[in-house]
């Protein structure tokens, strides 16, 4: 059973278009994050979520809204795609605070193709 | 604000020889600090942590790494690389608990030459 899973894998769209991608997390943990790794493979985080609260948000343009239903799912809508919208995109989940070491379990990342 | 820096993004060794990989970090209280490996179209895997145990941290497939405050370092070492360690690794340091997630390198990529 995978601990944290994002779906889809892959996705291919035009510049213009608004598309979805998805997070759920089976580990009970409290807090949620967004990272956007580039085609160098630099790692940034865009936002993160603490029951369901948004606590960070990063300088990324208000085209990307996350959205978090509750503490084990955290989406990431993209709307007018840019093609420098393309990189990989990851969530990850930590049990963060008190007696947390900020352990990031990571997904498998969502691959996004801007043309 | 805390930071990672780490030192060659590629590095080539043979197989069989001594894997280093340098990180030096910076951060105004005492970190916690994390080695992750990336392999190819997969997502991050934890190769160790440290947080304020032991300095010396020995991880997964054979890898370890030491916390020496005075050279403010976490170098990942391996005594003898293997081929299936071809991956990138990322140094990654968090302030010490909340949600403000972790700081990462700009990776090292490995490459095991037979």
């Amino acid at each position: 059973d995978t601990a944290v899973s994002q779906t889809p894998k892959y996705l291919v769209t035009q510049m213009g278009n608004d598309k979805s991608i998805k997070c759920e997390q089976n580990l009970g943990h409290d807090t949620m994050y967004w990272y956007k790794q580039d085609s160098k493979k630099f790692l940034k985080i865009m936002f993160s979520y603490n029951n369901k609260e948004l606590i960070i948000n990063e300088t990324v343009p208000n085209r990307f809204s996350p959205k978090s239903p509750d503490k084990a799912h955290l989406n990431l809508h993209i709307n007018s795609l840019e093609l420098g919208d393309s990189a990989v995109y990851f969530c990850a989940s930590s049990q963060a605070g008190t007696g947390g070491t900020g352990e990031l379990f990571f997904g498998e990342g969502s691959r996004l193709t801007v043309l | 604000a805390q930071s990672v820096t780490q030192l060659g993004s590629h590095v080539s060794v043979s197989e069989g020889a001594l894997v280093l990989l340098r990180c030096n970090y910076s951060s105004s209280v005492p970190p916690y600090l994390f080695w992750y490996v990336q392999y190819p179209n997969q997502g991050l895997q934890l190769l160790l942590k440290y947080t304020s145990a032991a300095t010396l941290v020995k991880g997964i497939n054979g890898f370890e790494a030491e916390f020496k405050k005075s050279e403010t370092s976490f170098h990942l070492t391996k005594p003898s690389a293997h081929m299936s360690d071809a991956a990138e690794y990322f140094c990654a340091v968090d302030s010490g608990g909340g949600a403000d997630g972790l700081t990462f390198g700009k990776g090292t990529h490995l490459i095991i030459q037979p």
